[in-house]
């Protein structure tokens, strides 16, 4: 069936590092790929998304990347400040239903 | 636009009664939605896929007869928990497609559920 592999659980960085977050998927028909970041208690926010056609997509300090042959997609968060610290789980689609990976917790030190 | 309510945010009942949980789309018809439930540290796990006037089709390992699901209008969609136990206490958050963006979910606040 299909799954996603998110890695890593938990990514501790400086404020202003990067932090970059990858996942792996299974189904060679996924075609959606969102990013959601979550804090405690709240509905997940959808911060980036990209789809199969496109291998990059970025959106001021947030970047995604994709590579279909290897089946894998990447967050990159650029200059990162402490109010990035949340938890952030990747998704994949083949039609409307999403598959999460299991979460990063990122936290942001100042 | 795009905005998901549900209600109640949280809910505390006694073992063995059911708790109703509600999801509206305010601002647009919502040919799909999707119920999840998180467990504390852990991801979404979806539980169904619901569109408006059929059945319910529900992940494997997911009880039907437990978690009944209706969806009886393009904005509304319920989740009802039946004879709950202290194992189905969790955070049920519930999401909706419709839009241009027809693979976007936009998901709703979410609904604390504690079963004593």
């Amino acid at each position: 069936g299909e799954n996603v592999e998110q890695h890593p659980s938990t990514l501790s960085v400086q404020e202003g590092d990067s932090a970059v977050i990858k996942c792996t998927y299974s189904d060679s028909a996924s075609n959606y790929f969102p990013w959601y970041k979550q804090e405690l208690g709240k509905r997940p926010q959808l911060i980036i998304d990209i789809r199969s056609n496109v291998g990059e997509k970025k959106d001021q300090r947030i970047a995604v990347t994709l590579n279909k042959t290897a089946k894998h997609f990447s967050l990159h968060i650029t200059e990162t400040q402490p109010e990035d610290s949340a938890v952030y789980f990747c998704a994949e689609s083949a039609g409307t239903a999403l598959i999460f990976g299991k979460g990063t917790t990122l936290s942001v030190s100042s | 636009g795009a905005v998901v309510s549900q209600h109640p945010s949280w809910v505390i009942c006694k073992s063995g009664t059911s708790v109703k949980i509600e999801c509206r789309s305010l601002d647009f018809q919502a040919t799909t939605m999707f119920w999840y439930r998180q467990f504390p540290k852990q991801s979404l796990m979806l539980m169904a896929t619901s569109n408006e006037g059929s059945k319910a089709t529900y992940e494997q390992g997911v009880e039907k007869d437990k978690f009944l699901i209706n969806h009886a209008s393009l904005t509304l969609s319920t989740l009802t928990v039946t004879s709950a136990h202290p194992e189905d206490s969790s955070f049920y958050i519930c999401s909706a497609t419709g839009g241009v963006n027809y693979n976007e979910q936009f998901f709703g606040p979410g609904t604390r559920l504690t079963v004593l």
